[in-house]
């Protein structure tokens, strides 16, 4: 039974680039949320996707978009690369909005 | 007030000593309550629930108190494996998401 995965695990980017992570699901479950979390901090809160739609979102900017697909996997994308997005982004997913999060290894971003 | 708050530490202490951490929450609406452990670089995982009766596991206990907003996690006769940062997460916030403190790191020495 795989448990949440992601891609890739990591990358690097330059200022004013545009970037696309992606996330598949653990088997079973149908929400998928999305968290920001930089170095020394914990997991911020960027979005959930639920239904293929997005149902809750965060403090972020529009820069900030995502999409679920009909086998419930995710993609998170970041458009004008800022510096300050450098973090690791970690995708979660649940099978409702009351049970735990279930993480994949996460992404760590590079902005230079 | 932060949505939910933890002490930072870090916390230093030896084999075999017994640790305990608070969280504070703001949304006082919350149902769902947990500690996640997360090793350095790595992905947060779940280590326990948080119920309402208190609950255990092992040498981890976790205690909810709704009056005051807080929860708090206990941890007996620490294991060098046991250091790490551990995490506070609350919700749902807003209806549906998680909300995460900013850590606690726990570090055991021999």
């Amino acid at each position: 039974d795989a448990g949440v995965t992601q891609s890739p695990t990591h990358l690097i980017k330059t200022r004013g680039q545009q970037v696309t992570l992606r996330c598949s699901p653990k088997s079973g479950h149908d929400t998928v949320s999305w968290y920001q979390q930089a170095l020394g901090q914990g997991p911020q809160f960027i979005f959930q996707y639920y239904e293929e739609e997005e149902r809750q979102r965060g403090n972020f900017p529009d820069r900030f978009s995502g999409h679920q697909f009909p086998n419930y996997s995710s993609e998170l994308n970041v458009n004008a690369l800022l510096l300050g997005d450098s973090a690791l982004y970690l995708c979660a997913s649940s099978w409702d909005t009351n049970s735990p999060l279930h993480f994949g290894n996460g992404t760590r971003l590079t902005v230079t | 007030r932060k949505e939910v708050e933890q002490d930072p530490g870090p916390f230093n202490v030896p084999e075999g000593a017994t640790v305990a951490f608070n969280c504070t929450y703001s949304n006082s609406a919350s149902q769902s309550f947990f500690w996640y452990r997360q090793d350095c670089r790595k992905e947060p995982k779940l280590l326990m629930s948080v119920y309402s009766s208190g609950n255990e596991d092992g040498r981890f206990t976790a205690q909810l108190n709704r009056a005051s907003q807080y929860i708090s996690l206990l941890i007996r006769d620490s294991k060098l494996s046991d250091s790490a940062t551990y995490l506070c997460v609350v919700g749902p916030y807003n209806n549906n998401d998680m909300r995460f403190g900013a850590g606690t790191r726990l570090t055991v020495k021999p």
